[in-house]
């Protein structure tokens, strides 16, 4: 099945304790990104790869980290993770890019930080 | 800068009655693609519609439809007979050519549909 997987769902974590989240497409898709979603504040892009070893920062990079090393996955690091970035976050890839090609999403990542 | 309003946050609508969703975007390039996303109570983000700059045409896909007008800058979606299964929240999105291969994504409007 095609899907993009990320995981955990769910991370409670304190503040200053480095964490991973993962993000992999098994359809062979040259673009990925990930969003986090915050009440009243729709999805907002935080970093972008249109192809391995090529990554791009969205509106809001800060405090986070990506790596592209393989074309399938495309990990989120948060080195030293503060209160502020508790949110919802989502990894999506498409095909060749987000315009000519739809995003297709993960279930999502549950993240809080104390 | 490109930014996209979705200016109802909620709407509470009765079983049946037709609903629209309203998205006004702003740009400065003249090709953009604007896009159409429903997030279910599930969570999951579905994509419904993608939409170029150049064609203009609207669209129907079953009870849904879409009306695409660049005089006004808008990209409205309308369901027709609405059902409890559309409730959901729905993101208005829009990429630039100019803008890379950036997404930005409206403050989404939560639609309740009662039974």
């Amino acid at each position: 099945e095609a899907q993009v997987t990320q995981n955990p769902r769910y991370l409670i974590t304190v503040t200053g304790k480095k964490l991973t989240v993962t993000c992999s497409q098994n359809m062979n898709h040259e673009y990925m990104s990930w969003y986090r979603q915050d009440p009243g504040l729709g999805l907002r892009q935080i970093y972008y790869s249109m192809n391995v070893e090529v990554t791009d920062k969205g509106d809001v990079p800060e405090g986070y980290k990506v790596s592209r090393k393989e074309k399938r996955n495309f990990p989120l690091i948060l080195e030293s993770p503060s209160p502020n970035q508790t949110s919802l976050y989502f990894c999506a890839s498409s095909l060749v890019g987000p315009q000519q090609s739809p995003l297709h999403f993960g279930n999502g990542t549950r993240l809080t930080v104390t | 800068a490109q930014k996209v309003t979705q200016a109802q946050t909620e709407i509470s609508v009765v079983e049946k009655e037709d609903v629209t969703l309203d998205c006004v975007y702003e740009t400065r390039d003249t090709t953009y693609y604007l896009f159409w996303y429903k997030q279910p109570p599930s969570g999951e983000l579905v994509f419904l519609i993608r939409r170029n700059s150049f064609d203009e045409q609207n669209e129907i896909s079953g009870r849904y439809s879409w009306n695409f007008q660049k005089s006004t800058s808008s990209f409205n979606f309308t369901i027709t007979a609405s059902q409890v299964v559309d409730s959901a929240v729905y993101f208005c999105a829009l990429s630039e050519r100019a803008g890379g291969f950036k997404t930005i994504f409206g403050a989404g409007t939560r639609l309740f549909v009662k039974a």
